[in-house]
C-alpha cells in the first residue's frame, strides 16, 4: 500500500517552460489535493478535486490547471512556467467521514525550480 | 489573508521537558482542527485532531487543547523526545467544507 505517490520528486524548469506533475493514491479516497509550500506561508491549496469528475480552484489557482483523470489520479499542470511558481508541491487526498475526521494524506511532494 | 496564524516560526526545547506550540483562528466558523508533522524531504503526516465540540484530545505524549472563546489551540508534547524534531502545522476546517486552511507552521528542535 504505497498510499500517495507523486513524480517526479524534483524538476528545473526555465521560464515559459510547461510540466506536469503526477499524483495517484490507492487507498480509494474520493478528494483530492494539490497545495503549494512556500517558507513563511505554510500550505495553500491550488486546486482540489472533492470526487473523481469535479474541480475547484482554492486559495492560489493562476498559472495552474488540474485534471482528474479517475478516481486515483489527479495531475496538476503549469502551463507556462514563472519564477514566482518555484516551489515544493504536495498532493493529498482524503475521504469525507462526515464530521469525524478531516484527515488528509500527504505525497512526498515535488520540489520545483524555475529559472 | 491567512486565517490560521502560528506566530512562533520555531521552538527550542529540552529533551524530556514538555512543548508547547500555539496556533489562533480568525474564521468563527471552523469547527474542526488538525496538527501536522513534517519532516525534511517528506510530506506532512496527521499528528492529533479535535472537533470544537471538546476542549482537549489526548494521545499518548501528545494532547490538544481547544479555546474557542479565544479562538486558540495548543498542542502539548510531553515528555519531548529528539525524534519530535520536526515542523508542526496546525490546521482548520468546518462542517460541510473538506478544505483545510493551514498555518505557516513551527519548527521544533529537541535538544539531547
Amino acid at each position: 500500500n504505497a498510499g500517495v505517490t507523486q513524480t517526479p520528486k524534483f524538476q528545473v524548469l526555465k521560464t515559459g517552460q510547461s510540466m506536469t506533475l503526477q499524483c495517484a493514491q490507492d487507498m480509494n479516497h474520493n478528494s483530492m489535493y494539490w497545495y503549494r509550500q512556500d517558507p513563511g506561508m505554510g500550505l495553500r491549496l491550488i486546486y482540489y478535486s472533492a470526487s473523481e469528475g469535479t474541480t475547484d480552484k482554492g486559495e492560489v489557482p493562476n498559472g495552474y490547471n488540474v485534471s482528474r483523470l479517475n478516481k486515483r489520479e489527479f495531475s496538476l499542470r503549469l502551463e507556462s512556467a514563472a519564477p514566482s511558481q518555484t516551489s515544493v508541491y504536495f498532493c493529498a487526498s482524503s475521504d469525507i467521514l462526515g464530521i469525524v475526521s478531516y484527515e488528509q494524506y500527504f505525497g512526498p511532494g515535488t520540489r520545483l525550480t524555475v529559472t | 489573508d491567512q486565517q490560521v496564524k502560528q506566530n512562533s516560526p520555531s521552538l527550542s526545547v529540552q529533551e524530556g521537558r514538555i512543548s508547547i506550540l500555539n496556533c489562533d483562528y480568525t474564521n468563527s466558523m471552523f469547527d474542526y482542527f488538525l496538527w501536522y508533522k513534517k519532516y525534511p524531504a517528506e510530506g506532512p503526516t496527521f499528528l492529533i485532531s479535535i472537533s470544537s465540540i471538546k476542549d482537549k484530545n489526548e494521545d499518548g505524549r501528545f494532547t490538544v487543547f481547544l479555546n474557542k472563546s479565544a479562538k486558540h489551540l495548543s498542542l502539548h508534547i510531553v515528555p519531548s523526545q529528539p525524534g519530535d524534531s520536526a515542523v508542526y502545522f496546525c490546521a482548520a476546517s468546518y462542517s460541510n467544507d473538506y478544505k483545510l486552511s493551514f498555518g505557516a507552521g513551527t519548527t521544533v528542535t529537541v535538544r539531547a
